[in-house]
């Protein structure tokens, strides 16, 4: 079947550690997003990659990285930069341009600090 | 810069009953699409049902419809006869060209 797949399920982070959040789709989408999730808040848009080797800063990139190397796979660097990196991370995906197809999305990662 | 906003933090819903989820958004663009989102406890993100804005016809989905207002940039969602499994929170999502503009959420409990 096909879909996204986020891993890990549950991530921890020590002070001043970097951390990668992986995601992997097998939907053959062009694009790929990243959005982060705060306790009874909405998705805040991180970064998003229309085609492989390129990307473009969301809302809210500071303390991020990403690479898009691959059409299948997008993963996300949180940095110790990122001072409030607890959150739920979730991956998607979609074709590219304007289109009712709606955005696929993955199970999601809950990253918390040690 | 397109928003969309969700004005009702949380709403509630007697079993059987229905309820309306409210949505407006704003843009200058002609072409777009819009969509709600139902986020269950399990914290996966299920489309509920999606808008194209060069359709009057407004969408339905078995219990769950809109009511597409162009012209006031309202899209609110309809639950009928509401089931408990409808408990979530739903967010309403307007798509540009390249992204996807969520709304602050709206969390729906069901009563028995």
């Amino acid at each position: 079947d096909g879909g996204i797949t986020q891993s890990p399920k549950y991530l921890f982070r020590k002070e001043g550690q970097n951390v990668t959040l992986s995601c992997e789709q097998n939907l053959n989408h062009d694009a790929m997003y990243w959005y982060r999730q705060d306790p009874g808040q909405g998705l805040r848009l991180i970064y998003y990659s229309q085609i492989v080797n390129d990307f473009q800063k969301g809302d809210i990139a500071e303390g991020y990285s990403v690479s898009r190397e691959k059409k299948e796979s997008f993963p996300l660097t949180v940095t110790s930069a990122q001072k409030n990196p607890t959150a739920f991370y979730l991956c998607a995906s979609s074709p590219r341009g304007p289109s009712n197809q709606p955005q696929h999305f993955g199970d999601g990662t809950r990253l918390s600090i040690l | 810069a397109q928003t969309v906003t969700q004005s009702q933090p949380e709403m509630s819903v007697q079993e059987a009953e229905t309820v309306t989820l409210s949505c407006t958004y704003d843009t200058s663009e002609s072409d777009y699409y819009l969509f709600w989102y139902k986020q269950p406890p399990s914290r996966q993100m299920i489309l509920v049902i999606r808008q194209e804005a060069y359709k009057q016809q407004n969408a339905t989905e078995n219990r769950f419809s809109v009511n597409f207002q162009k012209a006031a940039k309202s899209f609110s969602l309809k639950i009928s006869d509401s089931q408990l499994g409808d408990a979530a929170m739903y967010f309403c999502a307007y798509r540009s060209a390249d992204k996807l503009i969520f709304g602050t959420g709206t969390r729906l409990q069901v009563f028995p």
